[in-house]
């Protein structure tokens, strides 16, 4: 039962250009969204957070966007960087985390 | 500072084997928590621990058990490995009460 989905496993995007990563979820209970970044052989990082009380999160580039009549999270990045290549899970909190299945971001130079 | 440390960083077991993975938190930080990931889906929830108690747990059956030491490290044990068990077992820490989770680099089992 996957409560939080991420249905595009790989985008690529121009540097400089918009990249825009999106999560579906299932359970109207969670009160905290997150959005992990994921380099080979490293752990996830965190990225940014959203309460589930608010509808926009801005963090320097990152801006993380939550519909939650459309139980939707996007997370948007401006400019992207050839850096920013990575995999990019979002997660879910009620009483424990629930992560998405990560959608790769190539930026190309 | 330090982050998160586990070791091994890999492991290679077989079937039937036990396996102990071990976790140091970021200093200051009680909970830690577990993550398993098989390749090709995200991490998903095993256990979190705080004040050396078990907090909460995820659909994992009994083989898995962990625990938390005074000093705040932990340690993941499952027994009688399955070729399924191979994964990346990851590692979490956060302040009680706090959202972010700090993750360690993994423990990658292969079972054979």
């Amino acid at each position: 039962d996957q409560q939080v989905k991420q249905n595009s496993p790989s985008l690529s995007v121009q540097e400089g250009r918009i990249s825009i990563l999106n999560c579906d979820y299932t359970n109207s209970m969670f009160d905290y969204f997150l959005w992990y970044k994921k380099y080979p052989a490293e752990g996830p990082t965190f990225l940014i957070s959203i309460s589930s009380i608010k509808d926009k999160n801005e963090d320097g580039r990152f801006t993380v966007f939550l519909n939650k009549s459309a139980k939707h999270l996007s997370l948007h990045i401006v400019p992207s960087q050839p850096g920013d290549s990575a995999v990019y899970f979002c997660a879910a909190q009620t009483n424990q985390f629930y992560f998405g299945t990560g959608t790769s971001l190539t930026v190309i130079p | 500072d330090a982050g998160v440390t586990q070791s091994p960083t890999h492991l290679i077991k077989t079937r039937g084997q036990h396996v102990t993975l071990r976790c140091s938190p970021i200093s200051g930080h009680k909970s830690v928590s577990w993550y398993q990931q098989v390749l090709g889906q995200g991490p998903q929830f095993i256990f979190q621990y705080y004040e050396k108690e078990e907090r909460g747990r995820g659909n994992f059956p009994d083989r898995f058990s962990a625990r938390q030491f005074p000093n705040y490290s932990s340690e993941l044990n499952v027994n009688a490995l399955l070729l399924g068990d191979s994964a990346l077992y990851l590692c979490a820490s956060s302040l009680v009460g706090e959202e972010k989770l700090f993750f360690g680099s993994g423990t990658q089992l292969s079972v054979l």
